[in-house]
């Protein structure tokens, strides 16, 4: 039973195209997050949600938008995709103040 | 506002002992230890919490001084499995705003 589960493991376009990468856990956890991950491997928040409320945007591009159907589910659409948005994506969940629990990842090339 | 991990990266003999630091210029309300092994996502390894407790896990253990807004990771007799790169993450007190560290590369070689 995967407890954060994404799709595509693997993502491969074109500059300027529009992509979505999806993201559900199981855990019944309040919070979520998306993580990108660069060459250099840092880990940087992009988003949290916390009970479909958007609480943390750091300063990402406006092309990248959260998308929360529900609390279990929080996916991540990018427009206009760019060379610089190549990386991993990694998304999560938690409750409040607790580990998290991270997927699998999702390898995003932009050619 | 992201914390500041040291060293950068450590090569280990399989025995060893080794140091991680994380240091933050904000104030914490906790501090997370993850490790990531190539190709896969973080896994969580200990969280602390504000109040300087010192928690272990294996023969992996840390400790988080609040008042200078710092958190160590102790790896004693390091395995092979140790291997990975090692980020610290910080919830600062205003708030749900968590940051990861830069990371720390930890190589164990027999």
């Amino acid at each position: 039973d995967t407890a954060v589960s994404q799709t595509p493991k693997y993502l491969v376009t074109q500059m300027g195209n529009d992509k979505s990468i999806k993201c559900e856990q199981n855990l019944g956890h309040d919070t979520m997050y998306w993580y990108k991950q660069d060459s250099k491997k840092f880990l940087k928040i992009m988003f949290s949600y916390n009970n479909k409320e958007l609480i943390i945007n750091e300063t990402v591009p406006n092309r990248f938008s959260p998308k929360s159907p529900d609390k279990a589910h929080l996916n991540l659409h990018i427009n206009s995709l760019e060379l610089g948005d190549s990386a991993v994506y990694f998304c999560a969940s938690s409750h409040p103040y607790n580990e998290q629990f991270f997927g699998p990842g999702t390898r995003l090339t932009v050619l | 506002q992201q914390p500041v991990q040291s060293p950068q990266a450590v090569i280990l003999r399989e025995g060893e002992d080794a140091v991680i630091n994380c240091s933050s210029s904000k104030a914490l309300y906790s501090v997370h230890w993850y490790r990531q092994k190539h190709g896969e996502a973080p896994v969580f390894l200990m969280i602390l919490l504000k109040g300087g407790e010192q928690k272990g896990h294996e023969k992996i253990s840390a400790s988080f001084n609040e008042k200078k807004q710092q958190s160590s990771l102790y790896l004693t007799a390091s395995q092979l499995s140790y291997s990975g790169t090692y980020f610290c993450g910080t919830e600062i007190n205003t708030g749900n705003q968590f940051y990861f560290g830069t990371g720390t590369s930890l190589t164990v070689i027999p």
